[in-house]
Formats: C-alpha cells, structure tokens, sequence
C-alpha cells in the first residue's frame, strides 16, 4: 500500500538546523510531489513547500525561503525538509504529503515528525 | 484579513447535517478556484476528503463515503463542505484549502462536535 514513513522525533537548541526524512513506498516516486505542512500543538495547518522528486523543482512558502530546504534521494525514495536557525516558534509536526501533480491533492500524509526548539 | 476565515467550532446532532463553511477573503472570487477539504482526528495527520470547483468538476477521495460532499456559495464567497448522516466518527477538525498567489493556503479549521 502507498505509505510515507518519516523520521522519529527531534529535539534542538535555538539556532541550530533540522534534517526530516519521509521514505516512500508503493508507488513510482517520481511521479507524484511531495509537499510539506506543519502544524504547532494545538494550531492549525501551515505548509511550507512543494518539491517534484522527479526534477527537483521546488516552491516554498514567502515565510519560509531561506530557511528551509526539501531535496531528495530518488535511489531510496526519501524526500527530506530541512529547517535553518530553528527557534522556539518552530516547535511542531512536520507532515510530509504525497501530491498528484498540480492539485491540491495531499494523499496520503506520513505519520508527522515532532520537531522540539527548546535550549 | 485572512485568505480563507473558517468558523472555529460547529455542533450538530447524530444523523442531522453540518454544513462547513470556508470563506474566501473579498478580494479573491471562490468561482474560479479549487477548494480542498480535509479531516483530521485528534493524535492522526490530516486525510483527503474531496475537492470542489463545480458540480462538473469536482473529485471525492478513495473511500471517502458520498454523505461528504462539497459545494460553494457565491453570494457567501464562500465553499462549502457539507456532511449528511452525521455519525459520531465525523467528529473531527476539518480544514480548507485552496492555492492561492503561488501558495498552498489553509483556513484555520473547524472543530466539528457530534453530540
């Protein structure tokens, strides 16, 4: 069955960079986005940005640029987002989606990763 | 303002209906646009329902049954969720979404209560 499995949870300093991992199974890698939405306890959904695993393109939300960087390694089906000088602000579930190209389409999500900012 | 403003909370009774509203800032004509809706239980990620841009042109989710259902409210500028047959697992927050300026946008969700 289709499935992302992501990264266990992290805790880091304020400053400090977050590396998350969401592998990929059942389905052709290449030929779906990944997009990726967070969400602090309690709160609602934010997304972040998108990323074509088949080019590499991506698109991050204005908040994010410059802190944030989603790559993948297609030889094992893992998109990874990468967060920058992490602050307390930054404390949630990361989420990564599976993404029927140019929708809205998230299906299905990964179990989420907390991400703790605390010094 | 808000791109997308949802109410915060909504009650209704098993077997009634709820009507979820997601209303597009006044600048934005919900006419043109995708709405994507999503379901999420409390400790789950979010789940696909449906997306809705007219009644041509709309898409329901793998095995999400036909009592969701969306629609749009032009006079309201607003979308539309709509879930008949309320059942006590409908009980969950429910968000739109629609990509607006290069962005994927949420509303803030509703958290809808089955009692």
């Amino acid at each position: 069955q289709v499935q992302l499995v992501q990264s266990g949870a992290e805790v880091k300093k304020p400053g400090a960079s977050v590396k998350v991992s969401c592998k990929a199974s059942g389905y052709t890698f290449t030929s779906y986005d990944i997009n990726w939405v967070r969400q602090a306890t309690g709160q609602g959904l934010e997304w972040m940005g998108w990323m074509n695993p088949n080019s590499g393109n991506t698109g991050y939300a204005q908040k994010f640029q410059g802190r944030v960087t989603m790559t993948r390694d297609t030889a094992i089906s893992t998109a990874y987002m990468e967060l920058s000088s992490l602050r307390s602000e930054d404390t949630a579930v990361y989420y990564c989606a599976r993404t029927i190209v140019n929708t809205g389409v998230f299906d299905p999500w990964g179990q989420g990763t907390l991400v703790t900012v605390s010094s | 303002q808000a791109v997308l403003t949802q109410p915060s909370s909504l009650s209704a009774s098993p077997g009634a209906s709820a009507s979820l509203t997601c209303t597009l800032r006044s600048d934005i004509n919900v006419a043109t646009y995708w709405i994507y809706w999503y379901q999420q239980k409390p400790g789950s990620p979010p789940q696909y329902l449906l997306n809705y841009r007219s009644d041509s042109d709309k898409q329901q989710g793998s095995g999400v049954p036909s009592r969701f259902s969306g629609s749009k409210d032009g006079s309201a500028n607003a979308g539309i969720l709509l879930i008949s047959g309320l059942q006590s697992e409908d009980e969950a927050d429910y968000y739109c979404m629609i990509w607006h300026s290069s962005t994927w946008v949420f509303g803030g969700g509703t958290k809808l209560t089955v009692l």
